[in-house]
């Protein structure tokens, strides 16, 4: 069926690195801008990064710009971000989602079910 | 703190009509931005419910229904439905941060 499964998520120290991915399944992933969407505990959602249906471009939050990367494999229908040096504020559930839109008026029609992602010492 | 502002709560008896704000800025609304409104029904991942400001995907029941006006929006909400009992974000571009922001979330409860 048409769905998102994120992976990769868990408990890391500050300034260490992880990399999560996204299994995307049902659809036609080459043909979407896909986006990371971060959920930190008690607090609302914050959009993280997108990257265009081909790969060729890729904008961030400030909050991660420089730290992570966000990039995509079509033959293998994944989606990834590479964070680097965590911080307790990137402390948060991170959604895959899919972008219908080819403007920037972006929206998310559909959003894999989040991976947990703790920095602690 | 959230880009677009909503009310923490909102409730209603069943069958009753409730509508959720979001309040945002020139930069997002007032710069033409649309908004999309998301429902999450706990333990489960969000869903589109409204898109471009109005518009319902497929399968979503016609109770509910956007709109926009000027750096305000609003999701209305007809017939509440135990089952409509759910948290509902709304979401918009905002052009000073170049990316999506969100709403802080607002839980309807169904009396």
């Amino acid at each position: 069926q048409v769905q998102l499964v994120e992976s990769g998520g868990g408990v890391v120290q500050p300034g260490m690195s992880l990399r999560l991915s996204c299994a995307a399944s049902g659809f036609t992933f080459s043909s979407y801008g896909m986006h990371w969407v971060r959920q930190a505990p008690g607090k609302g959602r914050e959009w993280v990064a997108v990257i265009w249906y081909d790969g060729t471009q890729k904008y961030y939050a400030d909050s991660v710009k420089g730290r992570f990367t966000i990039s995509r494999d079509n033959s293998k229908n994944t989606l990834y971000l590479q964070m680097n040096s965590l911080t307790a504020e990137d402390t948060a559930v991170y959604y895959c989602v899919r972008c219908p839109s080819g403007t920037d008026n972006w929206y998310f029609d559909l959003w894999g079910r989040g991976t947990l992602v703790t920095v602690s010492s | 703190q959230p880009v677009l502002t909503q009310p923490p709560s909102v409730s209603g008896a069943p069958g009753q009509w409730v509508t959720i704000s979001c309040t945002g800025s020139s930069s997002n609304f007032g710069a033409g931005y649309d908004v999309h409104w998301y429902q999450q029904l706990p333990g489960t991942a969000p869903k589109l419910l409204i898109y471009g400001n109005s518009n319902r995907p497929s399968g979503v029941p016609d109770r509910f229904s956007g709109s926009k006006s000027g750096t305000s929006a609003s999701l209305a909400i007809t017939g509440l439905q135990p089952e409509d009992e759910a948290d509902y974000y709304c979401q918009s571009h905002d052009s000073s941060l170049s990316g999506s922001v969100f709403g802080g979330g607002t839980k309807l409860t169904v009396l």
